[in-house]
Order: C-alpha cells, then structure tokens, then sequence
C-alpha cells in the first residue's frame, strides 16, 4: 500500500485560500468516504481537522474544509492565516491488509 | 477528556525487541467501535500507521511489517502495548499512540481524533 499523493508545499498570503490535493487509488480514497485530515505544527503531535471526507470535529475552525472527487481528495484552508503555517496530512480507509494510509505530507507556508 | 500517552525506551539497538506502552484515559476500550492505533513518523518525514486493536481484540497490522509487530490490550489497565521485534536504524521514529471513536448511528469510526504527545525511539549501535 503506497503512501498518498500530495504536493510537497503550498504557499499563500494571509486571507488567500489555499487547496491541498491528496491523490490515492480506487482501493482508498476512490473506495470508501473515510477521507480524514491532519495538521501538524513542528514538534507537535498531529491534530484532526477533517473526518470523513468533510465534517470538521467541534473546535475545529469552519475555514477548513474537505472534499472528494474519484481517487482525489482536497483539503481548503480560506481566510489564510498565520497559524495556519504547518504540515498537513491526509489519510484514507483502505480495503487491503494495511487499513490506513497516510499521505507524504504538504507544508504550508503563509507568506 | 481523552488523553493518550506513550512510554518506552528512547535508544535501542539493531536486532532488539521494542515495547512501548500506550496508557490511556477518557474512555473504555470495551466500548464497541473503540479502537487504538499505532502511528509512527521518521525525523523529517511523513506519517505511517502501523497496528491497531479494537474493543473487541480484533487486531490489524501493517502488512509490510506483519511479521515483527504485536499489538495487545489490557483493558483494566487502560493500557495498549505494541511490540516491534529485530530493530533496524529505519525504525527510528517518533511513535504516536491514537484512538479510534466508537461507532454511531450504525457506522463505526475510521480516523484517529486524539493522540499522545508521541516518544522518540532512536536505533542506533
């Protein structure tokens, strides 16, 4: 089970939006509404921001946003702001022996 | 309030036996749905899970390192243990223990909403 497509980095000024792709195959993302999100600040432990595909857990700011489309999910962060700065992680259900997978990760960078 | 923590040692040597200890608080590993998942992520490097264990024992592990992980629950202790047999310098990592909501309304829970604070373990001779 390879890991989840996603681009290295993304970048943008405050109050820009901002969109992450996460690119999997139709045996994770493709196969079950179990996209989830997560935000990592440096030396911090990851936060969930998004579960499945696009519901956001209580706390989590309504300036994050999810969706599906295929094999590819995406993650919309509107109004940047410079917290926001971070790495960010999709993650999917899988139908094989490795239950879940993770993507390789984008930093975001306020400018 | 959940909270998860992770314990074990922080250096090991190739070819040992890591056990790590993930004790937690805020809810029951007998609650149907609830499980415990094992994450781990390499300085500089992106996330990888690794094991899980649900309410019920059902166990899943990576399957590229099915051979070497355990994962075991003792429920009275609020406790997950995972052991990972024949370290190798790759196996250095920051390990994150993580829980798996129950199920709702019929549909059990497929992501990871909290997590400890994780435990670096270094491999090294």
């Amino acid at each position: 089970q390879s890991a989840l497509t996603q681009p290295a980095s993304v970048s943008g000024s405050p109050g820009q939006s901002i969109t992450i792709s996460c690119t999997g195959t139709s045996n994770d993302i493709g196969a079950y509404n179990y996209v989830s999100w997560y935000q990592q600040h440096p030396d911090r432990a990851p936060n969930l921001l998004i579960f499945d595909v696009n519901n956001r857990p209580s706390g989590v700011s309504n300036r994050f946003s999810g969706s599906k489309s295929g094999n590819t999910a995406s993650l919309t962060i509107s109004g940047l702001q410079a917290e926001d700065e971070a790495d960010y992680y999709c993650s999917s259900y899988t139908s094989s022996s490795t239950l879940y997978v993770f993507g390789t990760g984008t930093k975001v960078s306020v400018l | 309030q959940i909270t998860l923590k992770e314990s074990g040692p922080t250096l090991m040597k190739p070819t040992q036996t890591l056990t790590l200890t993930c004790t937690f608080s805020g809810f029951s590993l007998s609650t149907s749905g609830v499980g415990v998942g094992w994450i781990r992520q390499p300085p500089g490097q992106a996330l990888e899970w690794l094991a899980l264990i649900y309410w019920n024992d059902e166990k899943r592990y990576r399957s590229s390192l099915q051979t070497r992980l355990t994962i075991t629950k003792d429920t009275s202790k609020n406790q997950v243990v995972l052991t990972m047999a024949n370290l190798a310098p790759v196996d250095t990592a920051t390990y994150y223990c993580a829980h798996i909501p129950g199920c709702s309304s019929g549909s059990c829970r497929r992501f990871f909403d909290d997590w400890g604070q994780g435990t670096l373990v270094t491999v090294s001779s």
